[in-house]
């Protein structure tokens, strides 16, 4: 299993510019999740999904969109960035084990510039 | 108010000692609990789920006290590879499911 992919690692934009971070699973997990992390600040959740066709927002939205076609795929798009988008951006997805314990697996993030 | 909260640290000790971490938790739907860790520059990797009666794992040990919405976790012998920044997770189980971190608890070991 490739576990959780996220493209591209890096990225450089400018202000206004649109682009979409992609994520994919292989582990049939339900659950997805983006996540953006600055310093100082952990964590934030951006968008979540329970399942294909199911989105709904998280803690920081504003800004993003995303899509839930399948299983597998999730991706972030950012319609407009801003220098306040750069960011460390990782995507997540987890399943409820047999015991309820559920473990969430992290793609390696994407680092995010925007100029 | 920030749903997971937790000290910031840095917390920095010696080799050899026990340290420990809380982190308090503020919606009542809460109902999984999780320690990760993320080293420089990485992903978060789950270090141990967090259950009731409390757990142990090797050195760490994990509680939840759900009366005061807090989980703790307790580093024993620490070792210079324990050095990462500790983060508590929680699942909350509401009209929908969603996993919230905490901002994460840096701890150093020096020899």
């Amino acid at each position: 299993n490739a576990g959780v992919t996220q493209t591209p690692k890096f990225q450089v934009l400018k202000t206004g510019q649109s682009m979409t971070l992609q994520c994919a699973q292989d582990m049939n997990h339900e659950y997805m999740s983006w996540y953006r992390q600055d310093p100082g600040m952990g964590l934030r959740l951006i968008h979540y999904s329970v399942g294909a066709g199911i989105t709904d927002q998280g803690e920081v939205p504003n800004g993003y969109n995303v899509s839930r076609s399948t299983t597998e795929d999730f991706p972030l798009r950012l319609l407009s960035a801003a220098p306040s988008q750069t960011s460390v951006y990782f995507c997540a997805s987890s399943y409820s084990g047999a015991s309820g314990e559920e473990t969430q697996y992290f793609g390696p993030g994407t680092r995010l510039l925007v100029l | 108010r920030k749903e997971v909260e937790q000290d910031p640290g840095p917390f920095n000790v010696p080799e050899g000692a026990t340290v420990a971490f809380n982190c308090t938790y503020s919606n009542s739907a809460s109902q999984s609990f999780f320690w990760y860790r993320q080293d420089c520059r990485k992903e978060p990797k789950l270090l141990m789920s967090v259950y009731s009666s409390g757990n142990e794992d090797g050195r760490f040990t994990a509680q939840l006290n759900r009366a005061s919405q807090y989980i703790s976790l307790l580093i024993r012998d620490s070792k210079l590879s324990d050095s990462a920044t500790y983060l508590c997770v929680v699942r909350v189980y509401s009209s929908a499911s969603k996993i919230i971190f905490g901002s994460g608890t840096r701890l150093s070991i020096r020899p």
